[in-house]
Formats: C-alpha cells, structure tokens, sequence
C-alpha cells in the first residue's frame, strides 16, 4: 500500500536559518503530494501541494519539489521565523483515491 | 473561508460510554473524513463518506462508527469507548476530485477514562 516516510523530529533551528524536512513515498501511479502544517492548539492546514512530476509546491516561503525519480517531496524554507513553529506533515493521495496517506510528522521549533 | 466544525474541543467520557463526536462543514463539500492523531503516529483514517449516506472503512475501523444523514454533518460514533481511543480527533472535507485539497476542523480532544 501507499505510504509516507518523513524525518523524525524534533527539529530545532535558530531565527533565519535553512530548513529541510525530508519526506520520500511509496505509490504506484502518480500521486498527488502535499504538505500540511499544524500550528499549536490547531487542526492541519495546507501548506502547498504538487499533483504532478517536477511540479514545484510553494505558499509562504516555503517551497518543495515533486521528484518521482527520486520519490520524494522534501519542504524547504530559506530563512525560518519564530512564527514558523509546527508540526509539518508529508502526505499523498494516490491516483484516482480520495484517501490521504500521513507521514508520522515533524514537529519544527524555532528560537529567537 | 471554507470553515470546518467540530462539536467540541475537549472531551472526557468514561469507559463503556457511547461516544458521538459531530463535524459540520460548510462548503458543500462532498467527502468528508474522520481522522485520529497520536504522538509518533501521525493521522490514522477511521473512516470517510464520499455522499450522503455512504460510508467506507479507512484504515483502522474497529471500535467506531459513522453516520452522514445530511451532506454538511459527519458523525463519528464510538459505541463503547474504551482508553485506548483516548486520542485527538480530526474531521476533514473535500470536494470530489481527488486533486483537491481536504479542509481540516480544529479537533476534539477525547479522553476515556
């Protein structure tokens, strides 16, 4: 079956510094991909989503690349803010599904 | 805004209590989902409804229930809640295409007790 396998966390990183958080899958077909972000206290909102091969995904400086040779989805920010505090979460939809596949999630914390 | 609703944030219930968690959204979505999260598990799906009244099983259906009368409420039914399903809660929807992204509602906290 589908699946999603994403970096363990915690993360944490310094105000304006890199970040990646790694996610690869497992599908047959061409599934869609996304990234969902969960603030404190919140449900899951949608972070930016590619529905094909080297689509780019990007919504708040955040950007991730669509990589079927690879299969991967990785989530990347330039320069991380306090406010960017999370959990991030890697999931696919498998072709023709209305399903989601989650990765477990990474919880990212960002300090002054 | 799209808005998703969820009767109630946190929950306690005592073991063997039937359960009922309501999720209402209202977009006119056709899909709706009922999610669990656990730490270190990510979102587990219990089950979906993709049209009034109909309902399929997601991936851990056991010790749940589901009822969708009406298009914009989704219903999670526990019939005889039990600690292990001492978990966060999470209702999304849809529009049909599969594209499309799923709005999530803010959660239930339900502990069983």
């Amino acid at each position: 079956g589908d699946s999603v396998t994403q970096m363990e966390g915690p993360v944490t990183l310094s105000e304006e510094a890199f970040l990646t958080i790694n996610c690869t899958y497992t599908a047959t077909g061409y599934p869609s991909l996304f990234w969902y972000v969960q603030y404190p206290g919140e449900g899951l909102q949608l972070l930016l989503k590619a529905t094909k091969a080297d689509d780019k995904g990007s919504n708040k400086g955040f950007e991730a690349t669509y990589r079927k040779e690879t299969t991967s989805f990785h989530l990347e920010k330039g320069s991380v803010q306090v406010s960017d505090s999370a959990v991030y979460f890697c999931a696919l939809r498998g072709a023709g599904s209305y399903q989601l596949t989650f990765g477990k999630g990474t919880k990212l914390s960002v300090i002054p | 805004d799209v808005k998703v609703t969820q009767s109630s944030r946190y929950l306690v219930k005592r073991t063997g209590e039937k359960v009922f968690l309501e999720c209402v959204q209202d977009m006119d979505h056709e899909n709706m989902f009922w999610y669990r999260q656990d730490p270190g598990l990510g979102l587990r799906l219990i089950y979906f409804s993709y049209d009034v009244k109909m309902k399929e099983k997601g991936d851990i259906p056991e010790g749940y229930s589901v009822s969708r009368e009406k298009k914009e409420r989704f219903s999670l039914i526990l019939e005889s809640a039990s600690t292990n399903q001492t978990s966060m809660y999470l209702c999304a929807s849809s529009y049909r295409a599969s594209y499309n992204e799923q709005f999530f509602g803010p959660g239930t906290r339900l502990t069983v007790l």
